[in-house]
């Protein structure tokens, strides 16, 4: 059984452009949720999808919006970008969304808004 | 809406010595807490949960509702302890979605 993997590791970007981020989440996970942490602080909770429905939003505008595939992977895009974007964005997944399913975290990628 | 607070950004301790992290939760609900923990070069994972009330690694947290406190405790530190670890709030109502507190560094020193 593979790992949580997200791509890019490493990512820079400027104000204003638009980035996407992926992530494959562990065979037979239905569910993946996608968090910030910014530096020395928690992870922040974005937004979860099942079977490739939104299901549930944190405090985050709608410049960040998501999308799941049947395959197991995932994408989170984020427009319009601000400096205060910059941070570790780790997806999870988990088997489903009960409070019992475990979430797996990937690596994270790391993106830098100069 | 629901908070994690963990006061302490960074415990030092000797190996052997016992180590207590402190995490308090904000929720007028049924919460359901967790403990997760990323060692040097590694991912985020999962220590423990409340529900399973195991000892993980020596390590074991009681949830208590009227101090609304869900600490992590072991009695004796070994250097492989050295970690960030995070505390996590899931509402029952709200699946497995997590609020994080901001983290407590842990070194353990020879």
């Amino acid at each position: 059984e593979t790992g949580v993997t997200q791509s890019p590791t490493h990512l820079i970007k400027t104000r204003g452009q638009q980035v996407t981020l992926r992530c494959s989440s562990q065979s037979g996970h239905n569910t993946v949720s996608w968090y910030q942490q910014a530096l020395g602080q928690g992870p922040q909770f974005i937004f979860q999808y099942y079977r490739e429905e939104e299901n549930g939003r944190g405090n985050f505008p709608p410049r960040f919006s998501g999308l799941q595939f049947p395959n197991y992977s995932s994408e989170l895009n984020v427009n319009a970008l601000e400096l205060d974007d910059s941070a570790l964005y780790l997806c999870a997944s988990s088997l489903g969304s009960n409070p019992t399913d475990t979430q797996y975290f990937g690596p994270g990628t790391r993106l830098t808004v100069l | 809406a629901q908070r994690v607070t963990q006061p302490e950004k960074l415990l030092s301790v000797f190996k052997g010595a016992p180590v207590e992290l402190k995490c308090n939760y904000s929720y007028s609900g049924s919460p359901e807490l967790f403990w997760y923990v990323q060692y040097s070069r590694q991912r985020l994972q999962l220590l423990l949960r409340h529900i399973s009330r195991e000892s993980i690694k020596g390590f074991t947290a009681d949830l208590n509702k009227g101090e609304t406190s869900f600490h992590l405790k072991k009695p004796f530190a070994q250097e492989e302890d050295s970690a960030m670890y995070y505390c996590a709030l899931g509402r029952q109502a709200a699946g497995n979605k997590l609020t994080f507190g901001g983290g407590t560094r842990v070194l353990v020193k020879p």
